[in-house]
């Protein structure tokens, strides 16, 4: 198995500028996660989906953040407008079916907003 | 809870010696728990998770204990090796959905 594959895998883009983040996730895991890190506040879960479904997007920052998931295997992060303290890490990380079944995550995405 | 990474604890150890990571969670009610091991410039790694009706799981150089009592998660690495080096995560959870991840320390394990 590929494990979660997200792209880019850095990101570079001034501010103003739209991001788009995107996720594939572990084949068969229906849950996917966004998080994103920073030295300051560490790892935040932003939104999950079940089933494609968005089930909590308490940590989405503000409206300039928005997730989609149109199927199982992709999901898309999107940043819009950008501004230079949205730059972090950003996971994606996937679950299979069931409560305690642990989080794989990806490689992450590197972001820098100048 | 969630707790804010403003200072990251950090671990020194010697080669070979044993490792002792410690891990205090905020919700009594969270019914498994999970360390990672995030090296620099990948995303986190599963290492070993523990549900609450256990209080010891052993995997492969690296024991789990949980102490409900006290709310506290150890993370124990035998016979440290340099890929040891990483930062590493407790988690807690309720069902499940919502990870809860506490600040993470840092191991430095000196050859």
């Amino acid at each position: 198995d590929a494990g979660v594959i997200q792209s880019p895998r850095h990101e570079v883009t001034e501010m103003g500028q739209e991001v788009t983040l995107r996720c594939k996730p572990i084949s068969g895991h229906n849950s996917l996660f966004w998080y994103r890190q920073t030295m300051m506040r560490g790892l935040e879960l932003l939104i999950y989906f079940n089933n494609n479904v968005p089930i909590d997007d308490s940590g989405m920052p503000e409206d300039r953040f928005s997730a989609k998931m149109p199927n199982a295997s992709f999901s898309t992060l999107k940043i819009q407008p950008s501004e230079p303290r949205d730059s972090a890490v950003y996971f994606c990380a996937s679950r299979a079916t069931g409560p305690q079944e642990t989080q794989y995550f990806g490689p992450g995405t590197r972001l820098l907003v100048l | 809870g969630e707790s804010v990474g403003l200072h990251l604890p950090t671990l020194s150890v010697q080669e070979g010696d044993n490792s002792i990571i410690n891990c205090a969670y905020s919700n009594s009610a969270s019914d498994y728990f999970i360390w990672y091991k995030q090296e620099s410039g990948k995303g986190p790694q599963f290492i070993i998770d523990i549900r609450s009706n256990m209080d010891k799981r052993q995997g492969q150089r690296v024991t789990v204990l949980l102490n409900k009592t006290v709310k506290h998660l150890s993370l124990q690495i035998a016979a440290t090796q340099p890929g040891d080096s990483a930062v590493y995560f407790c988690a807690e959870t309720l069902g499940g959905n919502q990870f809860y991840f506490g600040t993470g320390t840092s191991l430095t394990v000196i050859p």
